[in-house]
């Protein structure tokens, strides 16, 4: 039974450009969570969705940061126009369907930002 | 507010001592989750124990053992005999009636040998 699988592992942008980070859930599995961690750093929640519907949003930066999680693929997040202090490692987590906070969250591996 | 305070930044012990990693949390809920999670140094967060609010009983899993104190608000992580594996950043956290963790600043372990 595979894990939460994201890509890229490690993503290097210019500022200005777009980054896209992709999540692929564990099997079974329709919830999903975006976390950033910055350098030194504990975990910071950013957004929490299931499929087409985003929950909470509360921990996302209200410019430039979007996310979603279509029917069919995996969970998106795109960062526009990054600048340096978006370096960071995104990791997303999923739990299964059902009551979400009763549930253990599985992390992906994550995906390490740098921004040049 | 909930929060999540690991006092400790950093740990170093020799190989075959015993480490207490200490968690403090903060919440109003009478219903909640807390987690410990393991970093190693290749990045990615390894899930270790999950426990509920109205389980208070102390758990062991081989060489790891933890401790929940609803009274004094705590959920400490102690390792038996440490390994150099088990080198890592540890992290605890919350989960109470919103669906998001909140995690602690998290503790390095270094286990020398």
């Amino acid at each position: 039974n595979a894990g939460v699988m994201q890509n890229p592992r490690h993503l290097v942008r210019r500022r200005g450009q777009e980054a896209r980070l992709r999540c692929s859930p564990m099997k079974g599995h329709s919830h999903v969570y975006w976390y950033r961690q910055l350098p030194e750093e504990g975990l910071k929640f950013m957004v929490y969705l299931q499929k087409e519907n985003i929950i909470d949003e509360s921990g996302m930066p209200k410019e430039r940061f979007s996310a979603e999680f279509p029917k069919e693929g995996p969970s998106i997040l795109r960062i526009q126009q990054v600048v340096r202090g978006d370096s960071a490692a995104y990791f997303c987590a999923s739990s299964p369907p059902g009551r979400g906070n009763t549930d253990t969250q599985y992390f992906g591996p994550g995906t390490r930002l740098t921004v040049l | 507010a909930q929060k999540v305070t690991q006092a400790q930044t950093e740990i170093s012990v020799v190989e075959k001592e015993d480490v207490t990693l200490d968690c403090v949390y903060e919440t109003r809920d009478t219903t909640y989750y807390l987690f410990w999670y393991k970093q190693p140094p290749s990045g990615e967060l390894v899930f270790l124990i999950r426990r509920n609010s109205f389980d208070e009983q102390n758990e062991i899993s081989g060489r790891y053992s933890w401790n929940f104190q609803k009274s004094t608000s705590s959920f400490n992580f102690t390792i038996t005999a440490s390994q150099v594996v088990d080198s890592a950043v540890y992290f605890c956290a919350l989960r109470d009636n919103t669906d998001k963790l909140i995690f602690g600043t998290g503790t390095r372990l270094q286990v020398f040998p």
